[in-house]
């Protein structure tokens, strides 16, 4: 079954650190998509990023960089120079290729709050 | 920028009455979608519809309609309000892209409907 684990509910960081949001995913499928949204305060869901699952190389946008790893199943977050801004619940979600007639809908984990304190 | 609004950020309605939640994209998306959020739950996803007058039933329909009459207005309705559906709610839209697959997902701003 597909599946999406964010094992950290909340972490609660000092600005300037250096966070990692983990994500680990289930899936029988080859050909699948990962996401990251951002859920700040205000209630909006924003997107961050999306990857394929044959495209394993790591992104870096910014103080934000994803590590892809298929061996691992895992789809891990990180956020360099932590800033009070980026307190928000950062969501990971999986999509698979047309499973079931589902039309690829999005499978979320629970969330992981973030707190940067200043 | 995709754009996606949502008729209300806030509403407070009593038990029993039928309540309509609007939806907008502007992105000409040919998905739409309605989900649910509530603590330690997560998002679930209640409806979706993929072409004008379509819908499909999510993980928790029950309780819920809704209606795609035009492809950019997905609207979702609970016919007898519960406490139980005192939740967030929001929207999503995305295109639809060779092979079925379903491109980002681009959620609206959320309704937090309170059932007294």
């Amino acid at each position: 079954a597909q599946k999406v684990t964010q094992a950290q509910t909340e972490i609660s960081v000092v600005e300037k650190e250096d966070v990692t949001l983990d994500c680990v995913y289930e899936t029988r499928d080859t050909t699948y998509y990962l996401f990251w949204y951002k859920q700040p305060p205000s209630g909006e869901l924003v997107f961050l990023i999306r990857r394929n699952s044959f495209d394993e190389q790591n992104e870096i946008s910014g103080r934000y960089s994803w590590n892809f790893q298929k061996s691992t199943s895992s789809f891990n977050f990180t956020i360099t120079a932590s800033q009070v801004v980026d307190s928000a619940v950062y969501f990971c979600a999986l999509s698979e290729l047309n499973y079931g007639g589902s039309q690829g809908n999005l499978i979320f984990g629970k969330g992981t709050k973030l707190s940067v304190k200043p | 920028d995709v754009k996606v609004t949502q008729s209300s950020r806030y509403l407070v309605k009593r038990t029993g009455e039928k309540v309509f939640l609007e939806c907008v994209q502007d992105m000409d998306h040919e998905n739409m979608f309605w989900y649910r959020q509530d603590p330690g739950l997560g998002l679930r996803l209640i409806y979706f519809s993929y072409d004008v007058k379509m819908k499909e039933k999510g993980d928790i329909p029950e309780g819920y309609s809704v209606s795609r009459e035009k492809k950019e207005r997905f609207s979702l309705i609970l016919e007898s309000a519960s406490t139980n559906q005192t939740s967030m709610y929001l929207c999503a839209s995305s295109l639809i892209l060779r092979d079925l697959v379903t491109d980002t997902q681009y959620f609206g701003p959320g309704t937090r409907l309170t059932v007294l």
